[in-house]
C-alpha cells in the first residue's frame, strides 16, 4: 500500500510569511508524528497525535508553530512568520498504535527553506 | 546525559569491506533500540529494530545489530559493504519519560569506495 505522503516537497518562502505543510499518514494509522530535521543533524520531535488528539506538544520550538489533525488523518503542521532558522527538512511519521515498540514510518519529508 | 550516542559522524569502507557503525544508548531508556536509514533526499527507513526479544537482530539489506545490555551498545554490521550502502544510518531509542516520541543520534554518514 501507499507510504505516508507530504506536500509539497519544497517550500521557499520570505521571511515573515506563513506556511503549511501537509502530511498524508498510511491509511489506518492512529498515531502521527512530526520531527524537525536540521542540515546535518539528526531529527528532533516536534509533536505527536493518537487520532485527532494532540498528546504532546512539547518540542515545538515557539507559538508560532502549530500543528492539527481534525478526523485524525490527515495533518497539517503551519508555521507562522517564518525565521531563516525554520529553514530544515519537516518529517512526517506514522505508525499503527501508540506504543513504544511500534515502528514509525516515515515520509520523504518537506524542506523548507527561508530566505 | 544524551540518550543515545553514535560515534563517529562518518565513516569510509571499500566495497565488500565490513561496515561497523556505533550506537551508544543510556541505560535510563526504555530497552527498544532503532535503525534508521536515509538516502539523500528521502524520509527515513527502517532497517531494523530491538523490542526485548532476541538480543541478534537481522534487518535489511544484510545488516544486524546486538543489543549488549553489558555495554549499553547496539552496533550496526554488515559483513560486506555494497555501493547502495552509502547514505546515512541513524541510531533511535524511545524517550525516557515519554516513549512514544523517538530521540535520534546525531547520524553517521557511510561511504563505500569502489
Amino acid at each position: 500500500g501507499a507510504g505516508v505522503s507530504q506536500s509539497p516537497r519544497y517550500k521557499v518562502a520570505k521571511r515573515g510569511q506563513d506556511v503549511a505543510l501537509r502530511c498524508d499518514p498510511i491509511s489506518g494509522h492512529v498515531s502521527l508524528f512530526w520531527y524537525q530535521q536540521a542540515l546535518g543533524q539528526g531529527p528532533e520531535f516536534l509533536t505527536y497525535f493518537q487520532n485527532e488528539a494532540q498528546l504532546d506538544k512539547s518540542g515545538l520550538p515557539s507559538d508560532r508553530f502549530f500543528a492539527e489533525r481534525p478526523e485524525g488523518s490527515v495533518s497539517t503542521l503551519k508555521i507562522q512568520r517564518t525565521q531563516q532558522e525554520d529553514s530544515a527538512v519537516y518529517l512526517c511519521a506514522s505508525s499503527l498504535i501508540l506504543n513504544p515498540t511500534d515502528t514509525q514510518y516515515f515520509g520523504p519529508g518537506t524542506r523548507l527553506t527561508v530566505l | 546525559a544524551q540518550s543515545v550516542t553514535q560515534l563517529g559522524s562518518h565513516v569510509s569502507v571499500s566495497e565488500g569491506a565490513l561496515v561497523l557503525l556505533r550506537c551508544n544508548y543510556s541505560s535510563s531508556v526504555p530497552p527498544y533500540l532503532f535503525w534508521y536509514v536515509q538516502y539523500p533526499n528521502q524520509g527515513l527507513q527502517l532497517l531494523l529494530k530491538y523490542t526485548s526479544a532476541a538480543t541478534l537482530v537481522k534487518g535489511i539489506n544484510g545488516f544486524e545489530a546486538e543489543f549488549k545490555k553489558s555495554e549499553t551498545s547496539f552496533h550496526l554490521t554488515k559483513p560486506s559493504a555494497h555501493m547502495s550502502d552509502a547514505a546515512e544510518y541513524f541510531c533511535a531509542v524511545p524517550h525516557m519519560e515519554y516513549g512514544n516520541k523517538l530521540v535520534f543520534g546525531a547520524g553517521t554518514i557511510l561511504r563505500v569506495k569502489s
